[in-house]
């Protein structure tokens, strides 16, 4: 089985910090995501990836940036965190284009105070 | 403007009744539909999926029915069990990702 893991399960991060949330896939998929899921408004896409080094805008990519140096891993940064920011964060991944089939990882409740 | 809806944000049935879980969308061009099922503190897990070609798909006690006319998918969880007790996102292939409804939280009582 694929196995997203996402290094964090909970982080605390003050206003205006820099906040780095990892992600990493086993099995060599070529697509990852991430969103974040919030009461209410469901699961929103942030910024996505198709390739090493490439990366794409999601609905919601104010605030975030990505860093994909290496297939297996996607990164998101919150550039100046703010508490609007404060959300379950999900990393995906799926095999190749068209393949729908997304693996999530645990997630990561990020609070910011 | 929200292209997956699902407008009931909660759901409660009796163990051993059927769930019926509904989603709508407004692009007639999504491809593929999927339901994922999350509990709290973990990500959405794959539940099952129907191609906008059919319109019934069923796993075990889950079944889902594709009305395309109407653009409009539903879950049916047939008995419906304590564990199923969750929260269920409709999905549909978009240009680019999928894109995901706000949930329905399904309680199954005992």
């Amino acid at each position: 089985d694929v196995k997203v893991t996402q290094s964090s399960r909970y982080l605390v991060k003050r206003t205006g910090e820099k906040v780095f949330l990892e992600c990493v896939q086993d099995m060599d998929h070529e697509n990852m995501f991430w969103y974040r899921q919030d009461p209410g408004l469901g699961l929103r896409l942030i910024y996505f990836s198709y390739d090493v080094k490439m990366k794409e805008k999601g609905d919601i990519p104010e605030g975030y940036s990505v860093s994909r140096e290496k297939k297996e891993r996607f990164s998101l940064i919150l550039e100046s965190a703010s508490t609007n920011q404060t959300s379950m964060y999900l990393c995906a991944s799926s095999l190749n284009r068209g393949h729908y089939g997304y693996t999530f990882g645990s997630g990561t409740r990020l609070t910011v105070v | 403007d929200q292209q997956v809806k699902q407008n009931s944000p909660s759901l409660s049935v009796q163990e051993g009744r059927i769930s019926i879980l509904n989603c709508d969308y407004t692009n007639s061009m999504f491809d593929y539909f999927l339901w994922y099922k999350k509990y709290p503190a973990e990500g959405p897990t794959f539940l099952i999926s129907i191609s906008s070609i059919k319109d019934k798909n069923e796993d075990g006690r889950f079944t889902v029915f594709l009305n395309k006319s109407a653009k409009h998918l539903s879950l049916h969880i047939v008995p419906s069990q304590p564990g199923d007790s969750a929260v269920y996102f409709c999905a549909a292939s978009g240009r680019t990702a999928l894109i995901f409804g706000k949930g329905t939280t399904l309680s199954v009582s005992s």
